[in-house]
């Protein structure tokens, strides 16, 4: 069964500075990824994500994350960090072998950033 | 346009009650999903809507949990004798067609429910 796992559960980033969210993902074939944020008190929403090809990927909001098949990771980036980054962010994967696109989430990693 | 909605926002109960919590996809996505966000188990898939097929429910911790998908639209996700381990985030998601690995699924805010 699939698996991801974001090994930060909390990080602290000043505003302005860069910001890299870390996840791992165990799949038995070419993975599906996505990143999604939360902001307080909202669904979910859709940052990018990965199915083939150019293994960086642009997203929203200035985002963007690498896909490294030999580590299995899908890191998520952003240069300059706003205030209006905090938020908690889910890496997820896509099961292709099911029926519909059932997603596995991380345990998702919460960003506060200071002033 | 309008993004999913779900009813109600916030939902209190007692142990052993019947809830039921409401989701209207976006229109026209015949795709459908139930998700649960607790703090001991994270986000998790529950159960899986698609036109009419019948729904994969493999995600269900219990039989306590049902969810029905009326007229291919509004679904309604039925969670009976409620635990207080029912406690949680309930998040409904719609996305075009389900058939297509890329499509994005399109979340709702939630139905944060507390069994007392």
């Amino acid at each position: 069964a699939q698996s991801v796992t974001q090994p930060d559960i909390h990080i602290t980033v000043s505003e302005g500075a860069s910001l890299e969210l870390r996840c791992n993902y165990s799949y038995g074939a070419t993975p599906y990824l996505f990143w999604y944020v939360q902001s307080p008190g909202q669904g979910l929403q859709l940052l990018l994500k990965y199915f083939s090809g150019d293994t960086l990927v642009q997203g929203i909001k200035g985002f963007e994350a690498e896909f490294k098949r030999s580590q299995s990771s899908f890191n998520l980036r952003k240069p300059s960090v706003h205030w209006s980054d905090a938020a908690e962010y889910f890496c997820a994967v896509g099961d292709v072998k099911a029926a519909g696109n059932k997603l596995t989430f991380g345990g998702g990693t919460r960003v506060l950033v200071k002033p | 346009g309008a993004g999913v909605s779900q009813s109600p926002s916030n939902k209190v109960t007692e142990k052993g009650k019947d809830v039921e919590l409401r989701c209207d996809p976006i229109s026209g996505h015949t795709a459908l999903y139930w998700y649960r966000q607790s703090l001991g188990q994270g986000l998790e898939f529950l159960i899986y809507f698609q036109g009419n097929s019948a729904p994969d429910k493999s995600g269900l911790p219990s039989d306590r949990f049902s969810a029905e998908r009326t007229g291919g639209s509004v679904s309604t996700l039925t969670i009976q004798r409620t635990q207080q381990e029912d406690s949680a985030v309930y998040l409904c998601a719609s996305s075009l067609s389900g058939r297509k690995y890329q499509e994005t699924q399109y979340f709702g805010p939630g139905t944060r429910l507390l069994v007392l």
